[in-house]
């Protein structure tokens, strides 16, 4: 079945950098793209960004620009968000989720998330 | 940039009630919303896409309607594992921005 699976929680100082990575299986990995999201406890869901693993072209969310870096391995079938720059604020779950190429196309599925805590 | 209001924040009912959320977008987004679905200490599960058309293995009791800016999720008769936080969403095209709702709890 078509699955993402993210690494593991988390803990970094402020000022340090952030690498989530998100497999990819049960489908063509370079067919669809992969939006990351995060969610800080309590609150709702804040778009980060989205990449084209077939090109490694990328958009990001205006907020994030500068500090968000979305890359790919291919060969792994694996997606990768490094987050620079971190403070406190980007204490949050990121997720990521697969999206089709089709306008209408929504985020499915959602990868289980991984906690990132900054604190010093 | 497209702003989307969902309404309530909290709707509390009881199972076996009717339930209607309200997504309402700042501009006319024709039919590009989706609704999903969170549960406590889970990722979010997608319910609606395009507006209308339910996602596999989603319980009919779950519909969509609307179209251009003002959209509904309703859960025609609510069971104990609908109480959850609701989020729509859009998919922009030009910029490609995804853009959420700030989600309506549905509690017992």
């Amino acid at each position: 079945q078509v699955q993402l699976v993210q690494s593991g929680a988390e803990v970094k100082k402020p000022g340090a950098s952030v690498k989530v990575s998100c497999k990819a299986s049960g489908y063509t990995f370079i067919s669809y793209d992969i939006n990351w999201v995060r969610q800080a406890a309590g609150q709702g869901l804040e778009w980060l960004g989205r990449m084209d693993p077939n090109s490694g072209d990328t958009h990001y969310g205006q907020k994030f620009q500068g500090r968000v870096t979305m890359t790919r391995d291919t060969s792994k079938n694996t997606a990768y968000l490094e987050l620079s720059g971190l403070t406190s604020e980007d204490s949050a779950v990121y997720f990521c989720a697969r999206e089709d190429w089709l306008p209408s196309s929504p985020l499915d599925p959602w990868g289980q998330g991984t906690p990132v805590s900054v604190s010093s | 940039e497209i702003v989307l209001t969902q309404s309530p924040a909290t709707l509390s009912l009881s199972p076996g009630e009717r339930a209607s959320l309200s997504c309402r977008a700042s501009q006319t987004i024709g039919s590009l919303l989706a609704w999903y679905q969170q549960k406590p200490g889970q990722a979010p599960r997608l319910l609606i896409y395009d507006a209308s058309n339910r996602a596999a293995g989603v319980p009919a009791r779950f519909s969509g309607s609307g179209f251009g800016a003002d959209f509904t999720l309703t859960i025609s008769s609510l069971e104990s594992e609908d109480f959850a936080v609701y989020f729509c969403q859009y998919r922009g095209n030009s910029p490609p921005e995804r853009t959420f709702g700030q989600g309506s709890k549905l509690e017992i």
